[in-house]
């Protein structure tokens, strides 16, 4: 199984409303990875968790809390989001953080926010 | 991270090699060249790394220059599935991360 899988694909929500994102891998992967991307833009690094602890918030807003239950699972949780934050939600991972090497993506769920 | 840069589009014909180059003239000596691609409203996906020597494999081709400061990825015959925007990325070893760039954007015509 080399598969990322991600939930929702799509989303929609209001600017009071809360709401996860959910990321799934079996591959024995250690290192799991949050991106969003824009439209027409390249993805950018939100938060990368190692052995389930978080190693980088790229000063995303607290808005978006990242969550690793244990090494297969990342959620995103969502709340009081603005319209501009609608987007592309990638999740991905990799064998280790330490080591250079594939990072595996989902397909995305798509966010928008009302 | 090592900056790159790339054209931002790229036609190829259905059946011709495309050849998308890279310029990455900040490189340093522990730096990666990694390869993905992005096909329409899917996730991104790997296609080939390389440090120094060329490497291939069943996707791909990546040539590097000697003195490291570019690098063409190779589609040896490149279909219509092969449409799609292309990110050259450096990185270190420093935390496996990738910081993705602009991109190519190549169409492959029939």
């Amino acid at each position: 199984d080399t598969e990322v899988t991600q939930t929702p694909k799509h989303l929609v929500m209001g600017m009071t409303n809360k709401k996860s994102l959910k990321c799934e891998q079996h591959m024995g992967h250690r290192a799991m990875y949050w991106y969003k991307q824009k439209a027409k833009k390249p993805p950018e690094l939100m938060f990368v968790y190692s052995y389930e602890k978080l190693s980088i918030n790229e000063s995303v807003p607290s808005r978006f809390s990242p969550e690793c239950p244990n090494s297969s699972l990342l959620n995103l949780h969502l709340h009081a989001l603005q319209p501009e934050d609608s987007a592309l939600y990638l999740c991905a991972s990799s064998q280790d953080f330490r080591i250079p090497g594939e990072l595996f993506f989902g397909e995305g769920s798509r966010l928008t926010v009302l | 991270d090592a900056k790159t840069t790339q054209p931002p589009s790229m036609d190829c014909a259905e059946g011709r090699a495309a050849n998308l180059p890279c310029n990455h003239s900040t490189i340093s000596g522990n730096e990666y060249v990694y390869w993905y691609r992005q096909i329409h409203s899917q996730g991104p996906q790997y296609i080939i790394h390389g440090l120094k020597n060329n490497e291939t494999n069943e996707m791909a081709s990546l040539i590097i220059t000697e003195d490291r400061k570019s690098s063409t990825l190779i589609l040896p015959h490149a279909t219509l599935r092969d449409t799609a925007v292309y990110y050259c990325i450096v990185h270190n070893n420093a935390g496996n991360m990738l910081t993705f760039g602009g991109g190519t954007r190549l169409m492959v015509k029939p």
